[in-house]
């Protein structure tokens, strides 16, 4: 089932410029991640954020948790062409470890 | 390296003829998981297992069959494949939470 919904679905921007992504989720939570995925690649895990955890950095991205709000977002910096993929958020509201996916935000970089 | 790697990565083959997608770990995960993406529905896990000979049934397992003999392989079998199978499947495995996918294998069933 799909609990996390990512805004915007697409979003296109100039490289240099930050690019924020959002995810919302329904039932409370012990953690959130966030993935990217690069067209038709596997995913790869970028950061976790823990429920008790409002803010985390990992290079340039930085990923906020409004537990109240039932949301986060992932702000990507000084993007590049390299940062083009898809970004999906993941929840763990059944258990650590069947994630409940979003459908993603196709992140598109600009030169 | 660490890494998760699933066979075939591209497979067209008919309704009715029986195929396996292998998937192996080489990290001891524990946690071994499958996956289909479909345009629009995002990732949806079809079984996974928390250890050897333990597997479970995720959101839509009908279609499935897993098995766990080993740590290290976790391999996903289609009985009878239908149209409605074609997919791209990911295999993952976690120690810690954080996944690990293979690259994925793209599956159509004419």
């Amino acid at each position: 089932s799909q609990q996390g919904e990512e805004d915007p679905q697409a979003l296109s921007i100039q490289e240099g410029e930050n690019a924020t992504m959002n995810c919302s989720y329904k039932t409370s939570i012990n953690n959130l991640q966030w993935y990217r995925q690069n067209s038709g690649r596997g995913l790869v895990h970028l950061i976790l954020i823990r429920s008790n955890e409002r803010e985390k950095h990992s290079g340039r991205l930085r990923v906020t948790l409004d537990t109240s709000k039932k949301s986060s977002s992932l702000l990507i910096t000084a993007s590049r062409a390299a940062d083009t993929a898809s970004y999906f958020c993941a929840t763990d509201a059944n258990s650590n470890y069947q994630l409940i996916w979003g459908a993603g935000t196709k992140l598109i970089i600009k030169p | 390296e660490a890494q998760v790697t699933q066979n075939p990565r591209y497979l067209i083959t008919v309704t009715g003829k029986k195929l396996t997608v292998t998937c192996s770990q080489n990290m001891n995960h524990e946690y071994m998981s499958w996956y289909r993406q479909d345009p629009g529905l995002g990732l949806r896990q079809i079984y996974y297992s928390m250890n050897v000979e333990v597997t479970d049934k995720g959101d839509v397992p009908e279609g499935y069959k897993v098995s766990r003999k080993e740590k290290r392989n976790f391999p996903l079998i289609l009985e009878s494949p239908s149209p409605n199978q074609t997919s791209l499947y990911f295999c993952a495995s976690s120690g810690t939470g954080e996944l690990f996918f293979g690259e994925g294998s793209r599956l159509t069933v004419l």
